[in-house]
């Protein structure tokens, strides 16, 4: 079963930023939060991934809160191209398989 | 980042015949691949785990006799969904772990299979 707990769907203004939350209670030390997105009829696409520090990369940013039990995904300035659905998973740096929950719906409205 | 591929991207087939699907990395080594499912709607499901020169793991539920895997390289994983029947109708994405630090994982485009 998925360790992390998402809105079913989301919607955001083209150029507004778009945070898409994430729980992941349960979350052990050594696991990382891990986010995807996925685009209709396409493979999963990594976005950015970190242990508890805030990470920050061309896609989005990735803001981890101090205790690591929630976390949420920024993209700055959504665009119609980013409407997807996002994956929030946790995982070891080097494990095995990934475990999709339902994920998030974000549609971005012109 | 690391490519990986999946061929071909679409597939249909009629009921009872049998099709490959091929996942190769392309710029990197790859030990272990994962093969998954998604039903319309539905998030990715694991169906098995193939490590190179060894059986594939399969996940529960999942017919190692219907869907087999063959992992013969560290480039190279195939999915043979044997005797399709309409109810295998569904996109087949893979993905590769690197065989070294930091096992990096890459998913594939997915391969959508249609059994009419």
């Amino acid at each position: 079963d998925a360790k992390t707990t998402q809105p079913p769907s989301m919607d955001c203004a083209e150029g507004r930023a778009a945070n898409l939350p994430c729980n992941h209670s349960t979350i052990s030390g050594n696991e990382y939060v891990y986010w995807y997105r996925q685009i209709h009829s396409q493979g999963p696409q990594y976005i950015i991934h970190g242990l508890k520090n805030n990470e920050t990369n061309e896609m989005a940013s990735l803001i981890i809160t101090e205790d690591r039990k929630s976390s949420t995904l920024i993209l700055p300035h959504a665009t119609l191209r980013d409407t997807a659905v996002y994956y929030c998973i946790v995982r070891v740096s080097n494990g095995q398989n990934f475990v999709f929950g339902p994920g998030t719906r974000l549609s971005v409205l012109p | 980042g690391a490519v990986v591929s999946q061929h071909p991207s679409r597939v249909i087939c009629k009921s009872g015949t049998s099709v490959k699907i091929e996942c190769r990395s392309l710029d990197f080594q790859a030990t272990t691949m994962f093969w998954y499912r998604q039903f319309p709607k539905q998030s990715l499901m694991l169906m098995a785990t193939s490590n190179e020169g060894s059986k594939a793991t399969y996940e529960q539920g999942v017919e190692k006799d219907k869907f087999l895997i063959n992992h013969a390289s560290l480039t190279l994983s195939t999915l043979t969904v044997t005797s399709a029947h309409p109810e295998d109708s569904s996109f087949y994405i893979c993905s590769a772990r690197e065989a070294s630090g930091p096992y990096e994982q890459y998913f594939g485009p997915g391969t959508r299979l249609t059994v009419t």
